[in-house]
């Protein structure tokens, strides 16, 4: 199996943007789809990007997913950053019908 | 509107049992698969397994296997998660979750989630 990392934490002023790292332990990043989820605190967790850069209906496209196999990582990037923006944010992934998830990044907006 | 709703908040003692629920509602609940995640008091989520209510196919989190029992039935459209015997460590907020089309392409829907509280 393998792991998946994410900074414990990220932080961004109103109006900038933010990037967050996934970075897979072995295998290629691209041998699996990389979703994104958002945790506002004391609500269940939302799909925000799947399949590495599809935005579900309804998210804004200040959310955008895409991998690096250079890195083997995947990056979420928020852009506009607004005070709703304010959550954790996990990467999940997939292996011999398994998901992994990553630890989680708590984004903060200044 | 696809709904997933789970159960409320449940308090027990180790040792007791506890089944809680997921109930489905406005979509083809056989032909998704439903998950279970864990997030402890703090902490990250983590994956513990999945059924296909079509035909109750599910598959366990290495994690989990042996821990946890996940079932379903579909003539009300419910999935279900449940315990034998309770531990402490149980305590936690236990979430259900569609997943889409594709296996491999995570979950659309989630649950509200259930908190578990073990305590003697």
């Amino acid at each position: 199996n393998f792991m998946l990392t994410q900074p414990h934490s990220v932080s961004g002023s109103p109006g900038k943007t933010v990037t967050i790292s996934c970075t897979r332990s072995s295998g290629r990043i691209a041998t699996n789809f990389v979703q994104w989820y958002q945790q506002r605190p004391g609500s269940a967790p939302t799909n925000v990007i799947y399949d590495d850069n599809q935005r579900p209906s309804g998210v804004p496209d200040r959310f955008s997913g895409s991998i690096d196999s250079s890195s083997n990582s995947a990056s979420l990037t928020i852009s506009g950053l607004r005070t709703e923006d304010e959550a954790d944010y996990y990467c999940q992934s997939y292996h011999s019908s398994n998901w992994v998830f990553g630890g989680g990044t708590k984004l903060t907006v200044l | 509107e696809v709904q997933l709703v789970q159960s409320g908040a449940e308090v027990k003692k180790p040792g007791e049992s506890l089944k809680i629920s997921c109930k489905g509602s406005g979509y083809s609940f056989t032909n998704y698969w439903i998950g279970w995640v864990r997030q402890m008091p703090g902490k990250g989520l983590e994956w513990m397994g999945v059924i296909y209510p079509g035909d109750s196919d599910t598959k366990y989190s290495p994690s989990f296997q042996g821990l946890v029992t996940i079932s379903a039935d579909k003539s009300i459209t419910t999935a279900y998660l449940q315990w034998s015997s309770l531990k402490a460590s149980d305590t936690a907020i236990y979430y259900c979750a569609r997943l889409r089309d594709a296996f491999t392409s995570g979950a659309d829907f989630w649950g509200q989630g259930t908190l578990v509280t073990v305590s003697s």
